[in-house]
């Protein structure tokens, strides 16, 4: 299947400060990405979904100016999580929807997640 | 109720057992399915993709999917201990620009 990484793959910040993750897919162009949160033993989250070049839609609840999206490229978004607090803290999950290996379907791949942990 | 619905779990079953993971859902638009395959602290992990109604057969595991019933269903045969994990479905109206919606999960345990 196709591979979409997330960097970094863990990251540990204080109460505060800002931490962007970066989600590329590297080996198929995507046409949208999404942006999960997933807490322990519970589903995926939708977060909010980005096309490229244009402004993201964020689900309800999801404040936009805490988390900024920026889908700047077929194969780049990036999720920043400002003035980050514990209750932050969580598993963020990227996913790339385009077309991979040939496929005739806009299949969806996710990347292998951040784990934020906010102090 | 739910969009998608699926049984929590978890599913707790003996190595080599055939196991069935099973969705229903309230959409009847909903044409495009799929399942995942979600180790811990990981990624989940594309396993089927089907359209429409019907089965999808890949090495030990089908893929079952009844619209008439708003039903899927991905078994597994031979069931092994590295399946354990947790299996989320996904559907979709349409192929194109929309998220796909995911049920909760199931928690699956093939103990050796």
């Amino acid at each position: 299947g196709a591979v979409v990484s997330q960097h970094p793959s863990r990251v540990i910040c204080k109460s505060g400060t800002s931490v962007k993750i970066e989600c590329r897919s590297l080996d198929f162009q995507a046409t949208t990405m999404f942006w999960y949160r997933q807490f322990p033993k519970q589903s995926l989250m939708l977060m909010a979904t980005s096309n490229e070049g244009s402004k993201a839609t964020y689900e309800q609840g999801v404040e936009k100016d805490k988390f900024l999206i920026n889908h700047a490229s077929l194969t780049l978004s990036t999720l920043t999580v400002t003035s980050a607090h514990p209750e932050d803290s969580s598993f963020y999950i990227c996913s790339a929807r385009g077309l991979a290996g040939g496929s005739n379907n806009y299949e969806q791949y996710f990347g292998p997640g951040t784990r934020l942990t906010v102090t | 109720q739910k969009e998608v619905e699926q049984d929590p779990g978890p599913l707790s079953v003996p190595e080599g057992a055939i196991v069935s993971l099973n969705c229903t859902y309230s959409n009847s638009a909903f044409q495009y399915f799929m399942w995942y395959r979600q180790y811990s602290r990981k990624g989940p992990e594309l396993l089927m993709y089907t359209y429409s109604s019907g089965n999808k057969e890949d090495g030990r595991f089908t893929a079952q999917v009844d619209k008439s019933s708003k039903y899927i269903s991905l078994f597994i045969r031979d069931s092994q201990p590295s399946d354990s994990a947790t299996y989320l479905c996904a559907m979709s109206e349409r192929n194109y620009g929309q998220n796909f919606v995911f049920g909760p999960g199931t928690r699956l345990s093939v103990l050796p």
